[in-house]
Formats: C-alpha cells, sequence, structure tokens
C-alpha cells in the first residue's frame, strides 16, 4: 500500500540549532514533492518544491534533498527561531497531493 | 503571493442540514481547484478535484451525493455537505495552483462543527 511517514511526530530544538525533518515514502514515483507549513486552524503554506530530477533546493534558511532512490526527502531549517515553530507537511505531487501527517517543530528561545 | 479565500470560517449546524462552505481565488483564475479534509492532529486527505464547468472528480471512498461540488466560474468552487452528521465534523480546505504553477494555494479553512 502507498504510504507517506513523516518520522517525528514532534521535533523540539533551541532556537539556533539547525531543524531536520524527514519524509519517507513507499509505493509512489512522484514527479514532485513539496513541503509545506501550517500554523494551528490555518491553511498550508508552501515553502519549497523539488522535482524528481533535482537533488536539493534551497530557499534562505530552508534547504530540501530528493532522494528518489532512497524514497525521501530531507527539510532542513538553519540558524532556527522561535518563529519557525509549527507543522510542516510534506506532500507527494502537484495537483492532487497526498500528505504526509505533518512533524510539529518547537524552537526553544 | 497568490491569495485563496473561504467562507465561513466557521460554522455550527444541527445534524441533517446542509452546509455550504465556498473557496474563491482572489487575484487569479483557477479552472481546477481541490478540496481537503483534515481531522484533528491528523493530515489532510484529498477529498476531490473540483473542475469548472464539468463534474467534479471524487477520492475513493468520499461519497460524491453527500459532498456536492460546483464549480461555477474560474474563480470559485462550492462543497456542499449534504445531510451532515456529527462525524462530518473536520477542517475542510480548499486550494487552487495559480497557472501552471505545480504548488498550490490553499485557503484558511472551514471549521464544520455538527451537533
Amino acid at each position: 500500500s502507498q504510504k507517506i511517514e513523516q518520522n517525528s511526530e514532534a521535533l523540539n530544538i533551541q532556537e539556533g540549532k539547525t531543524a531536520t525533518l524527514t519524509c519517507n515514502y513507499t509505493n509512489y514515483s512522484p514527479a514532485y514533492l513539496q513541503w509545506y507549513r501550517q500554523d494551528p486552524g490555518r491553511g498550508p503554506v508552501f515553502l519549497l518544491l523539488i522535482r524528481e530530477n533535482e537533488k536539493e533546493k534551497r530557499k534562505e534558511r530552508l534547504k530540501v534533498t530528493f532522494d528518489t532512490t532512497l524514497k525521501q526527502s530531507l527539510f532542513h531549517i538553519t540558524a532556527s527561531q522561535p518563529a519557525d515553530s509549527a507543522t510542516y507537511l510534506c506532500a507527494l505531487g502537484s495537483g492532487d497531493m497526498r500528505f504526509g501527517a505533518g512533524t510539529r517543530l518547537t524552537v526553544k528561545p | 503571493g497568490a491569495v485563496v479565500s473561504q467562507h465561513p470560517s466557521r460554522v455550527i449546524c444541527k445534524s441533517g442540514t446542509s452546509v455550504k462552505i465556498e473557496c474563491r481565488s482572489l487575484d487569479f483564475q483557477a479552472t481546477t481547484m481541490f478540496w481537503y479534509r483534515q481531522f484533528p492532529k491528523q493530515s489532510l486527505m484529498l477529498m476531490a478535484t473540483s473542475n469548472e464547468g464539468s463534474k467534479a472528480t471524487y477520492e475513493q471512498g468520499v461519497e460524491k451525493d453527500k459532498f456536492l461540488i460546483n464549480h461555477a466560474s474560474l474563480t470559485l468552487s462550492t462543497l456542499t455537505v449534504t445531510s451532515a452528521h456529527p462525524e462530518d465534523s473536520s477542517f475542510y480546505i480548499c486550494s487552487a495552483p495559480k497557472g501552471a504553477s505545480e504548488t498550490q494555494y490553499f485557503g484558511p479553512g472551514t471549521r464544520l462543527l455538527v451537533l
């Protein structure tokens, strides 16, 4: 069966450290993998998209890697700040996306 | 960035009544919109793809007669939950791509509580 697993339900880190979130999937061959941020009671907000032929993509303090052999994506937030505290969702595809359950990140001052 | 709105943001209704949720793209046109449902502490589950001018495409297990979708214009899709029951209580979110973009712009969501 198809699965999208975000390995940590919750992740707590200290301000200034790098947060690394993991997304693993099985029985999918996505052309795109996306990361979204969701705050409580809000809709997701797009962060980064990476294509199957790309290994890495960066945007400011964010970095995403995509390993189609391992079927895994890593999402990094460097120099984390308390304002980065939120739930981060990985999603496969582009239109009718399939989402992981999310990782709730808490950055402590 | 692109803006998608939803109305209402929150609705409480009695069991057996119908509730309509609107999703609008405010500064772009969307021939396709997507409807998701999210239960507490769970991820978004795709319910259906709303297509302007044609029938919606529903995901397996989603009852098309219960969740009526109408995409009457290039900026508006509506989801009607018919004969709502307490188990339909959830957070309903719509999304739309802008142009040929692969990314989605999400609405703020509608919290439905059925008593």
